[in-house]
């Protein structure tokens, strides 16, 4: 089983739809948990960053954490267009000194 | 302020030749981080820098691939005798001491 598991998709879907992505893991020590999103041929850019369980808002965007089930995401609200990209979920265990552990990413598609 | 500057975006080399790719961190950033993205894979971490020093090389896939970071800022991942699985995009992330890390737009190498 790997450390962080995320549905490659694509998802696809009109624009104005709220999109839900997730990840599961299987490591109880991850503590501070990231969802990235990288346009294609570009390099990921921070999105949410969420440090234990909880919710966390940030315009459209909402990112959930449930460390009892091991289960984290990411919420977009009235989607657009440029949403379309690919989000990576990304986490570790302590907060510094140390490597994210990513998941393989989920392709979104935005249509007008 | 700058992000995180690789260079060069793009390298197209033969198998065999050796090849340097640079990546200069946000100024004042400690940790510094490569990770490798091939095609429909997620990121592989390579190697974490702490000031000038590596405390984590775990994630070199071979003694071809080397890295060094000098002055607590400039890195330099060097791969020699390079073969097509080493086909990717490379991309480097800096970070202030927070799990969030903050990457480049990434070097894309081809060997043919």
């Amino acid at each position: 089983q790997k450390e962080v598991e995320q549905d490659p998709g694509p998802l696809s879907v009109p624009e104005g739809a709220i999109v839900s992505l997730n990840c599961t893991y299987s490591n109880s020590a991850f503590q501070y948990f990231m969802w990235y999103r990288q346009y294609s041929r570009k390099g990921p850019e921070l999105l949410m960053y969420t440090y234990s369980s909880g919710n966390k808002e940030d315009g459209r965007f909402t990112a959930q954490v449930d460390k009892s089930s091991k289960y984290i995401s990411l919420f977009i609200r009235d989607s657009q267009p440029s949403d379309s990209a690919t989000y990576l979920c990304a986490m570790s265990a302590i907060q510094a000194g140390t490597a994210l552990i990513f998941g393989k990413g989920t392709t979104l598609s935005v249509s007008s | 302020g700058a992000g995180v500057s690789q260079s060069p975006s793009n390298k197209v080399t033969e198998k065999g030749k050796d090849v340097e790719l640079r990546c200069d961190p946000i100024s004042g950033h400690t940790a510094l981080y490569w990770y490798r993205q091939s095609l429909g894979q997620g990121l592989e971490f390579l190697i974490y820098f702490q000031g000038n020093s590596a405390p984590d090389k775990s994630g070199l896939p071979s003694d071809r691939f080397s890295a060094e970071r000098t002055g607590g800022s400039v890195s330099t991942l060097t791969i020699q005798r390079t073969q097509q699985e080493d086909s990717a995009v490379y991309l480097c992330a800096s970070s202030p001491d927070t799990p969030e890390a903050f990457f480049g737009q990434g070097t894309r190498l081809t060997v043919v």
